[in-house]
Order: structure tokens, then C-alpha cells, then sequence
């Protein structure tokens, strides 16, 4: 079982709809939690993280954290087509020697015009 | 405005040969990061470095070596490229703190012939 899990995608949506996109992890212990935007082509750029239950909202992107349920997911309202890339999901694990994030596979977005 | 800069953007080299890839960073972290990313299998860490001189293995580190002789500086060696080798490589880069974020540079997209 890897130890952060996103479904691949790729997930389509039409503009102006909600993305949801979401993350499973498997250490009990992580501690805070990151969702990152990658352009094809491009480096990873951070959007937002978290580390308290429950919802933490900036601008259209909501991140929710559930603990107890160990998943965090990444809201995306009124999509744009230049929101179209891939979301990578990042967990600061509890045993974490040299301060590391551990990345999921990401989940390919498409917001279709 | 924080940077991470990898020393090149493309490179193509030749089985057998001796490849350096070079990373540096602006913003006093102690840890650094090179990573691999794939179609499909997402971002892998080959090695990281928590301070200078010292280095951990990652998930993948073979075939690798690193060098961290300045804390801003943390340079990858591919001590004799192979063709599975030719990949895009991400170095990142990150402060104390469990809430901190990682910066990654620009990547490096190696390709060996």
C-alpha cells in the first residue's frame, strides 16, 4: 500500500463546475498536510496546506483534513481551463528525519470550456 | 522572492558517462531534496540532506550519489548514466517546522542516449 494515494485521473469537468479531488494516507501520525499545482512541463507550485480537521478556505481552493478518516481533500470552485494540471497531494509524516514531504502519485485535472 | 535554481534545463549526455546536476538555493534551508518524476509513477526521492555534508538515501538512490559541501548547494551525480536514467529531475528544497513548505526548482529534463 503506498503511503499517499490519489486516483490518477484523469478527472474532467466543465468550467465553472467543482472539483474535488482527494487523498488517502497511511500514517496515523502525519501532521500537516499540502496540495501542490504542476503545470505539464513545470515544477511543482504550493496552493495551500493544512494540519487542523476540518475546512481551511483561500480564495476557490477550500482544503478539508479528516483525521480520524485519514483523507484530505482539495476543493476547486468555479473551475477555469487554467486550472487544468496536475494536483499532487503531500503529507509531512510523523517520523520524519530530514523534515520530508511524501508525495502521491497526483491527480491529472481537466476543466473543459 | 525565494528561489531554487537547477543549473540546467535540458541535458542530453551518453551511457557511461559522468553527470552532475546542481541545485541551489537563496532561502538558508536545511534540507534538500532530489527527486525523479515519471509518467505514472509520480515524484521519487532518490536522496536527501538535512544538513551539510550529511545525506540519506531515499527511495531509489541507485545508480546516485550526492555531494552537500554548502548548505545552499546540494548536487546529484549519476556516476555512469544509463539510458533508464533519462527522466525529469526535481531538487527541492525546505526549512524546519512541520507547516513549512518545499520550493522546487525549475527541473532538469536529462535524457541519455
Amino acid at each position: 500500500q503506498k503511503e499517499v494515494e490519489q486516483n490518477s485521473g484523469p478527472l474532467s469537468v466543465p468550467e465553472g463546475a467543482i472539483a474535488s479531488l482527494n487523498c488517502t494516507y497511511s500514517d496515523r501520525g502525519s501532521q500537516s498536510f499540502f496540495w501542490y499545482r504542476q503545470y505539464s512541463g513545470k515544477s511543482p507550485e504550493l496552493i495551500m496546506f493544512i494540519y487542523s480537521n476540518g475546512d481551511k478556505e483561500d480564495g476557490r481552493f477550500t482544503a478539508q483534513l479528516n483525521k480520524a478518516s485519514q483523507y484530505v481533500s482539495l476543493l476547486i470552485r468555479d473551475s477555469q481551463p487554467s486550472d487544468s494540471a496536475t494536483y499532487l497531494c503531500a503529507v509531512n509524516p510523523y517520523n520524519n528525519a530530514g523534515n520530508m514531504l511524501t508525495f502521491g502519485g497526483g491527480t491529472r485535472l481537466m476543466v473543459k470550456p | 522572492d525565494v528561489k531554487v535554481t537547477q543549473s540546467s534545463r535540458y541535458l542530453v549526455k551518453r551511457t557511461g558517462e559522468k553527470v552532475f546536476l546542481e541545485c541551489v538555493q537563496d532561502m538558508d534551508h536545511e534540507n534538500m531534496f532530489w527527486y525523479r518524476q515519471d509518467p505514472g509513477l509520480g515524484l521519487r526521492l532518490i536522496y536527501f540532506s538535512y544538513d551539510v555534508k550529511m545525506k540519506e538515501k531515499g527511495d531509489i538512490p541507485e545508480g546516485y550519489s550526492v555531494s552537500r559541501e554548502k548548505k545552499e548547494r546540494f548536487s546529484l551525480i549519476l556516476e555512469s548514466a544509463s539510458t533508464n536514467q533519462t527522466s525529469m529531475y526535481l531538487c527541492a528544497s525546505r526549512g524546519l517546522g512541520r507547516n513549512t513548505e518545499a520550493f522546487f526548482g525549475q527541473g532538469t529534463r536529462l535524457t541519455v542516449v
